[in-house]
């Protein structure tokens, strides 16, 4: 099936540095992708839909200025935790629309990030 | 919208029973519903789905059932095996699907499978 993969897999910063994570679409196209954030125990909480050729649109309460996604191509996302802190060490997990024509998606591997 | 908990709800069962994993959800209007299962540090792996016109659909060994009066989801899970252990997501999306519809993710539950 449609794989979809993330780098790197974990990353530790320093606080107030920034960090980029890839998100890619390996065997398939996607204009649209979505960018998820997981804290321990809890659920997934969608932060972004990812446009490709065009600007992100964020869910309410997700600074955009903070978290930067650019969709360059049809087959890579990225998002860019700017100025990380402690507070925003999290599981972060890109999917993708398995097609125009169906509700479902393919998850990434999920990238943990630990701000120190 | 649903309630985020700092615990995930956890359910124990011996290997060979049967699991069922419950999820409310909260929109009227969402018209397919998926579960997910998540290993530990990894993403979530599809397991089954179901559209708002049927009210059951049966996969390998897990059945879902949807009953849209009481906006309430189920996953059974038959003959329990220990790799079976992980956190369940049910996820809600509508609309005229496809391409760009977002999911909305229930709380979780964590399936322990016990020897």
């Amino acid at each position: 099936g449609a794989v979809v993969s993330q780098h790197p897999s974990w990353v530790i910063c320093k606080s107030g540095t920034s960090v980029k994570i890839e998100c890619r679409s390996l065997d398939f196209q996607a204009t649209t992708m979505f960018w998820y954030r997981q804290f321990p125990k809890q659920s997934l909480m969608l932060m972004a839909t990812s446009n490709e050729g065009s600007k992100a649109t964020y869910e309410q309460g997700v600074e955009k200025d903070k978290f930067l996604i650019n969709h360059a191509s049809l087959t890579l996302s990225t998002l860019t935790v700017t100025s990380a802190h402690p507070e925003d060490s999290s599981f972060y997990i890109c999917s993708a629309p398995a097609g125009a024509t169906t509700y479902e998606q393919y998850f990434g591997p999920g990238t943990r990030l630990t701000v120190t | 919208g649903e309630s985020v908990g700092l615990h995930l709800p956890t359910l124990s069962v011996q290997e060979g029973d049967n699991s069922i994993i419950n999820c409310a959800y909260s929109n009227s209007a969402s018209d397919y519903f998926i579960w997910y299962k998540q290993e530990s540090g990894k993403g979530p792996q599809f397991i089954i789905d179901i559209r708002s016109n049927m009210d059951k659909r049966q996969g390998q060994r897990v059945t879902v059932l949807l009953n849209k009066t009481v906006k309430h989801l189920s996953l059974q899970i038959a003959a329990t095996q220990p790799g079976d252990s992980a956190v369940y997501f049910c996820a809600e999306t509508w609309g005229l699907g496809g391409g760009g519809n977002k999911l909305t993710f229930g709380t979780g539950t964590q399936l322990k499978v016990e020897l």
